[in-house]
């Protein structure tokens, strides 16, 4: 079975930082971009980040671009996002997504189940 | 900040056809780049409903249907049903500077 399954969230202070992490199975992860989109409360869909298969193009939302940072380490089958400077406005469920094929504008096919992270002091 | 921008909400009645807008512009949709459609139920992460404008991934219900011309896109529903009701979002990737993967504001269906 596909599945991606985030983990890492939780409750923190602003300025302070979070690591999230993805662990994929069912499918060949270093075939796949991935990426990051987020949710905040109540709220409509946010595109974080995105890696592609080899960590060779990285991209960011401007609203994180210079505190957040995307990796993955394709030998444990895992995503990453390290967040620093974390604002109240980061507050939102964190979900990871695998895209379906090889173009840039390919679908987002798999997400996981989220997980919430909470920006508060 | 999206860029892509959808109705906030529709509503039909049992069997009746609804369309979902999504407007771009030419650095999204209007550049070519596929469409694609997500399905989020209360509760529950996003799950793909349309790729690649019209496409319906496996087990998918051929009640819905996506169509893309110029700097739109549609989500259209036909024979609703009550497990549609739903929040809806089309995605795209955007050439600006700004952003390279958009999200639009979101649909919320109501079954009435």
């Amino acid at each position: 079975e596909v599945q991606l399954v985030e983990s890492g969230g939780g409750l923190v202070q602003p300025g302070r930082s979070l690591r999230l992490s993805c662990a994929a199975s069912g499918f060949t992860f270093d075939d796949y971009a991935m990426h990051w989109v987020r949710q905040a409360p109540g709220k409509g869909l946010e595109w974080v980040s995105g890696i592609s298969w080899n960590s060779g193009s990285i991209g960011y939302a401007d609203s994180v671009k210079g505190r957040f940072t995307i990796s993955r380490d394709n030998a444990k089958n895992s995503l990453y996002l390290q967040m620093n400077s974390l604002r109240a406005e980061d507050t939102a469920l964190y979900y990871c997504a695998k895209v379906s094929g090889y173009d840039l504008d390919d679908a987002f096919d798999i997400w996981g189940q989220g997980t919430m992270v909470t920006v508060s002091s | 900040q999206s860029v892509l921008t959808q109705p906030p909400s529709v509503s039909g009645a049992p069997g009746q056809r609804v369309t979902i807008s999504c407007t771009g512009s030419s650095s999204n949709i209007g550049a070519g780049y596929d469409v694609h459609w997500y399905q989020q139920l209360p509760g529950t992460a996003p799950k793909l409903l349309i790729y690649g404008n019209s496409n319906r991934p496996s087990g998918v219900p051929d009640r819905f249907s996506g169509s893309k011309s110029g700097t739109s896109a549609s989500l259209a529903i036909t024979g609703l049903q009550a497990e549609d009701e739903a929040d809806y979002y089309c995605q795209s990737y955007d050439s600006s500077l700004s952003g390279l993967y958009v999200f639009g504001t979101g649909t919320k269906v109501t079954v009435l």
